[in-house]
């Protein structure tokens, strides 16, 4: 069955520090992927997506996220965090047809003075 | 643009009563869809609508069911609504499935 996961449940990184959110699927074909951020009471909003193309791909609010065919991996990097990054951010994938998305878990980030 | 709006924000209901989550876009969009967001599940697709009388079953349809008459409007009804309907529910839109996906604020549900 298609899925995606998100292994890590909560991270904690101190301001200034960098980041990276880890984001595996399992997909018969390379998929559609996607990063959303959610703030907390607030809808999602997307930070970036990858179809096809250069594997680094840069998003809103200086995060960017590589695609590793080799991994199945689609991890979400940003170089300083800063307080207002603190949210839940939610990995996502759809096939070819794109009737459907499939979102992880999420990963809730917490960012420490 | 008011994007995409939900109402209610707040909803709560006693097992087996029914009711209607609205959702509203107007941005022109062809594809909307549903998503409950439960802790630790992430967001799962309920039902979605590639365009005006077309709908199709998501991940866990179960217990709701949709109709899609306009282009703008796409409310998720619950038929009997029960205890394990509690969540937070989110519609979202986008001009084409593959495109950017805009979601509304959502609307938290309780069932006692």
């Amino acid at each position: 069955a298609q899925s995606v996961t998100q292994p890590d449940i909560h991270i904690t990184v101190s301001e200034g520090a960098s980041l990276e959110l880890r984001c595996n699927y399992s997909y018969g074909a390379t998929p559609y992927l996607f990063w959303y951020v959610q703030s907390p009471g607030q809808g999602l909003q997307l930070l970036l997506k990858y179809f096809s193309g250069d594997t680094l791909v840069q998003g809103i609010k200086g995060f960017e996220a590589e695609f590793k065919r080799s991994q199945s991996s689609f991890n979400l990097r940003k170089p300083s965090v800063h307080w207002s990054d603190a949210a839940e951010y939610f990995c996502a994938a759809a096939d070819g047809g794109f009737q459907k998305l499939v979102f992880g878990t999420g990963t809730r980030l917490l960012v420490s003075p | 643009n008011a994007g995409v709006t939900q109402t209610p924000k707040f909803q709560v209901l006693k097992t087996g009563q029914s009711m209607t989550l609205q959702c509203a876009q107007d941005m022109n969009h062809e594809y909307m869809s549903w998503y409950r967001q439960d802790p630790g599940m992430g967001l799962r697709l309920i039902h979605y609508s590639v365009g005006a009388g077309i709908t199709d079953q998501g991940e866990v349809p179960n217990g709701y069911n949709v109709s899609r008459s306009t282009t703008e409007d796409f409310p998720l009804r619950l038929l009997s609504a029960a205890p394990s309907q509690t969540s937070v529910y989110f519609c979202a839109s986008s001009s084409r499935p593959r495109d950017t996906q805009y979601f509304g604020p959502g609307t938290r549900l309780t069932v006692l």
